[in-house]
Formats: C-alpha cells, sequence, structure tokens
C-alpha cells in the first residue's frame, strides 16, 4: 500500500542554519503530497502542498518539490528560526476515500 | 478560510468510562470527516474515515464497538470512546473535507487521559 517515509529526528540547528528534512513516498498513482506541521500543544497546520510532478510548494520560506523520478517531496529552508521549532510530517493523499497517509515526523529544534 | 472546531481539547476520565469527541466543520458541509490517533513521538494513524449518512470505514485493527463514530449531518462528527482504558491515552485528531480531492482541514486535537 501506499507509504511516506521521511528522515527521523530529533533534528537540532542553530537559528540561520540551513534545513533539509526528507521525505519519500511509495504510492500507486499520482498522488498529492504535503508537509505539515504541528507546533507544542497544537494541531496540524498544512504548511505546503505540491499536487503534481515538478510542482514546488512553497509557504513561510519553507519549500518543496515533488520529484516523481526520485519519489520524493523534501523540505527545505535556507534560514530556520527558532519559531519554527516544532514537528513536521510529510504526507500524502490518494487512496478512494483521499485520506491522508503521514510520514512519522521530524521533531525540528531550533536554538538561538 | 475553512475551519474545524474539534471539543474538547483535553479531557482527563477514569478507565471504564465513555467520552465524546466532537468534530464540527464550521463554515463548510464536510461529507467527509477522517480520525486519525497520534500516539506519542508517533505520526497519525488513520482509524476510520466517515461519510455523511452512512457507516464508518474502519481501518484494519481499530475496534468499532470501541470507537463508535456518528457522522449525522455534514457538519458533525462525534468520535465515543466506550469503556475507555489507559491504554486509549492518546492524541485525537479530526479531519473534514468537502468530498475527494477537496482540500483537507485539521481540528486542533482532543488529548485523552484515561485514568
Amino acid at each position: 500500500g501506499d507509504s511516506v517515509t521521511q528522515m527521523e529526528g530529533p533534528v537540532t540547528l542553530s537559528e540561520e542554519a540551513f534545513l533539509t528534512i526528507n521525505c519519500t513516498y511509495t504510492a500507486t498513482g499520482y498522488p498529492s503530497l504535503f508537509w505539515y506541521v504541528q507546533y507544542p500543544g497544537e494541531g496540524l497546520q498544512l504548511l505546503l502542498k505540491a499536487t503534481k510532478a515538478d510542482d514546488k510548494g512553497s509557504n513561510k520560506g519553507f519549500e518543496a518539490t515533488y520529484r516523481k523520478e526520485t519519489t520524493s517531496f523534501h523540505l527545505e529552508k535556507g534560514s530556520v528560526q527558532v519559531s519554527d521549532s516544532a514537528v513536521y510530517f510529510c504526507a500524502l493523499r490518494g487512496g478512494s476515500q483521499g485520506n491522508l497517509i503521514f510520514g512519522k515526523g521530524t521533531k525540528l529544534s531550533v536554538k538561538p | 478560510g475553512a475551519v474545524v472546531s474539534q471539543h474538547p481539547s483535553r479531557v482527563i476520565c477514569k478507565s471504564g468510562t465513555s467520552v465524546k469527541i466532537e468534530c464540527r466543520s464550521l463554515d463548510f458541509q464536510a461529507t467527509t470527516m477522517f480520525w486519525y490517533r497520534q500516539f506519542p513521538k508517533q505520526s497519525l494513524m488513520l482509524m476510520a474515515t466517515s461519510n455523511e449518512g452512512s457507516k464508518a470505514t474502519y481501518e484494519q485493527g481499530v475496534e468499532k464497538d470501541k470507537f463508535l463514530i456518528n457522522h449525522a449531518s455534514l457538519t458533525l462528527s462525534t468520535l465515543t470512546v466506550t469503556s475507555a482504558h489507559p491504554e486509549d491515552s492518546s492524541f485525537y485528531i479530526c479531519s473534514a473535507s468537502r468530498g475527494q480531492g477537496r482540500p483537507l482541514h485539521f481540528g486542533n486535537g482532543t488529548r485523552l487521559t484515561v485514568t
């Protein structure tokens, strides 16, 4: 079945460092891909998405490109801030009901 | 934007009691709602999919008699954890969609603690 694999954390960076969180997927068909962010004590928020190959999703300085050839959707940010500390989930959407399938999440801690 | 309200945000109950969690779409009609469970430091696992007016579809391994889902209207779905036990303690999150292919909107989740 469909699945998402993302790099395990935790990831600890200094402020202004470059961030990459790897995400690869396995799916039949052409799923939509998402990154969600969960701040401490809160629910999920959609960070960005891409619906077809070569699409680039971007938001709040984060970017991810839908790479069909490598089945990847890596999350990047050029300069992280302390406020970016959160858990990031890669997800795909497919299936007959359109539910999301999540990776295990990567906890990011940014130190000042 | 579309808003999904989930209530309560936190609940503590005694073992053996039942707890109801509500998920409401405030400004749109949700034909489909999904219920997820998140274990500590783990990902969200889909528990069930509910479509308005029909029975919920449960994922493998989820006890439908323990986790009762009702989607009686286009704006409300409820998850009832029956005869709760400490192992049911978890973070439960709902999401709602206008339909297949439409964006998913998440509630803020419910932290259930069973003592």
